[in-house]
């Protein structure tokens, strides 16, 4: 079964708007880590931010805030004014239960194109 | 920069033969991960080293295998390459010391089997 589901291949926004990108997760675990990672045409992976599911608040790390909602399994990344260096894919990705050291789950990801 | 290095950066080699990819870890990290991304399978974990032990085990042919050495870096072998083990290799390093336990990645190293 599928672990983490991020249902939108492509998504594009205009510069300075604010754009969602969703992801969904499936565990049985009731610890476990949620984490978005950006991977721009270049290649290399950049981690954006994390959130516990035990986290009461949703992350927040500059630009970036992820909309924690556990009942509903998601964990979707908001982007806040985007620019054109957010042209990226991103992916979705979870770390079951609440040992640290435990291999990531990724998702297919997520284009975004930010126009001007 | 995520601290975590790769080399090398591009290779590209006949089916049926051999390679190395050799990550170094962020300074502190202990644990070290290899990850596969093709356009087919997505990212896909292989396999996991800490302190130079074996952690866990992914997705990961028998015609691929890895170590971890005493100065923590660690070097992925592929061999007998097939055509469809063209893709980009990560490496990841986190310290497992913490809650987040973030995993960093390398720069990657994209493989052509030819």
């Amino acid at each position: 079964a599928q672990k983490i589901t991020q249902t939108q291949p492509g998504m594009f926004v205009q510069e300075k708007e604010a754009v969602t990108l969703d992801c969904t997760y499936d565990t049985s675990d009731q610890s476990y880590g949620l984490f978005w990672y950006k991977q721009p045409s270049s290649g290399e992976m950049i981690f954006l931010i994390y959130q516990g599911s035990y986290d009461e608040q949703n992350a927040t790390e500059g630009r970036y805030s992820l909309n924690f909602q556990k009942a509903r399994k998601s964990a979707n990344l908001v982007i806040s004014a985007s620019q054109l260096g957010d042209s990226a894919m991103y992916f979705c990705a979870m770390r079951e239960g609440h040992q640290a050291g435990t291999a990531l789950i990724f998702g297919k990801g997520t284009t975004l194109s930010v126009s001007s | 920069d995520s601290g975590v290095t790769q080399t090398p950066k591009h290779l590209i080699t006949a089916t049926g033969q051999r390679v190395t990819l050799r990550c170094s870890p962020r300074s502190g990290d202990l644990s070290v991960y290899w990850y596969q991304q093709s356009l087919d399978q997505g990212l896909q974990f292989l396999i996991q080293y800490y302190n130079g032990e074996e952690r866990a085990k992914g997705n990961i042919l028998e015609r691929f295998s890895a170590q971890q050495f005493p100065d923590l870096h660690s070097e992925l072998n592929l061999s007998s390459l097939e055509l469809g083990d063209s893709a980009l290799y990560f490496c990841a390093s986190s310290v497992e010391r913490t809650s987040t336990d973030t995993q960093y990645f390398g720069p990657g190293t994209r493989l052509t089997v030819l």
